[in-house]
C-alpha cells in the first residue's frame, strides 16, 4: 500500500489550492478515503473521509463549505480542493485509508501518506 | 462535541510499563484506536477497536477500554517506542482525535 500526497504549498489568505493523493498496491475503489491534517506543534486533526464511491462525504465544521473531498476511482486518485484559506489551515495534509469496511474513514486508518505542507500566508 | 482528553506528557524508564489513557465521555461503548507518531514522521496504527493490533506490531504493544477511559499499555518500554500517541474515535459523523501524549523514555 502506497499513499502519496502532492500539491501543498504557500498560498496567500483567501486563496485555494488543490491536494492530491495517489494511491497504490491496494483496490481503490473499495475503501472509504480520509484527509487529516496537523498544524505545526500540534497534534492531528481529521477533515474530511469519503465514502467508496464518492457519493458521501462528511468534514469537519471548520472547514464545510470550503473544503471539497473528492475523487477519481479511475485514476486510484484522492483530492482536496480548499478555497477561502485561512492562517489557521497552515498545517500538514495527510491522506489516509479507512480500514474499516463498514464504517470506513470513521474507523481505523491503516495507512497513511507522508503528508504534504500547506502554508497560508502572506 | 465530542472530546477526547489524553495527558500531555508520560514518562518511563527502558523495560518498564507504560500506560498511556484517552479519556471521554461513555467511550467504553465506542471502538478507540491508537496511533504512533515518531518525530517528522507519519502516523502508524498501533491499535485497532480497543485491544487488536495490525499485523506486524510488537506484542509489547497493548490496548483495554472500559467506562470512559481508553488504555494504551506498553510493556518493556524501548528507547524507539518514545513518540507522539494519539487516541481516535468517533461519533456523530464526525472522526475526533485525541490531543496526544509525549512518551518519553528516560
Amino acid at each position: 500500500v502506497q499513499l502519496v500526497e502532492s500539491g501543498g504549498g504557500l498560498v496567500q489568505p483567501g486563496g485555494s489550492l488543490r491536494l492530491s493523493c495517489a494511491a497504490s498496491g491496494f483496490t481503490f475503489n473499495t475503501f472509504w478515503m480520509t484527509w487529516v491534517r496537523q498544524a505545526p506543534g500540534k497534534g492531528l486533526e481529521w477533515v474530511a473521509n469519503i465514502k467508496q464511491g464518492g457519493s458521501d462525504k462528511y468534514y469537519v465544521d471548520s472547514v464545510r463549505g470550503r473544503f471539497t473531498i473528492s475523487r477519481d476511482n479511475a485514476r486510484n486518485s484522492l483530492y482536496l480542493q480548499m478555497t477561502s484559506l485561512r492562517a489557521e489551515d497552515t498545517a500538514v495534509y495527510y491522506c489516509a485509508r479507512g480500514a474499516d469496511r463498514i464504517i470506513g474513514g470513521f474507523g481505523h486508518l491503516d495507512n497513511w501518506g507522508q503528508g504534504t505542507l500547506v502554508t497560508v500566508s502572506s | 462535541s465530542y472530546e477526547l482528553t489524553q495527558s500531555p506528557s508520560v514518562s518511563v524508564s527502558p523495560g518498564q510499563t507504560a500506560s498511556i489513557t484517552c479519556s471521554g465521555d461513555k467511550l467504553g461503548g465506542k471502538y478507540v484506536h491508537w496511533y504512533q507518531q515518531r518525530p517528522g514522521q507519519s502516523p502508524v496504527l498501533v491499535i485497532y477497536q480497543d485491544f487488536k493490533r495490525p499485523s506486524g506490531l510488537p506484542e509489547r504493544f497493548s490496548g483495554s477500554s472500559s467506562g470512559n477511559t481508553a488504555t494504551l499499555t506498553i510493556s518493556g518500554t524501548q528507547a524507539m517506542d518514545e513518540a507522539d500517541y494519539y487516541c481516535q474515535a468517533w461519533d456523530s459523523s464526525t472522526v475526533v482525535f485525541g490531543g496526544g501524549t509525549k512518551l518519553t523514555v528516560l
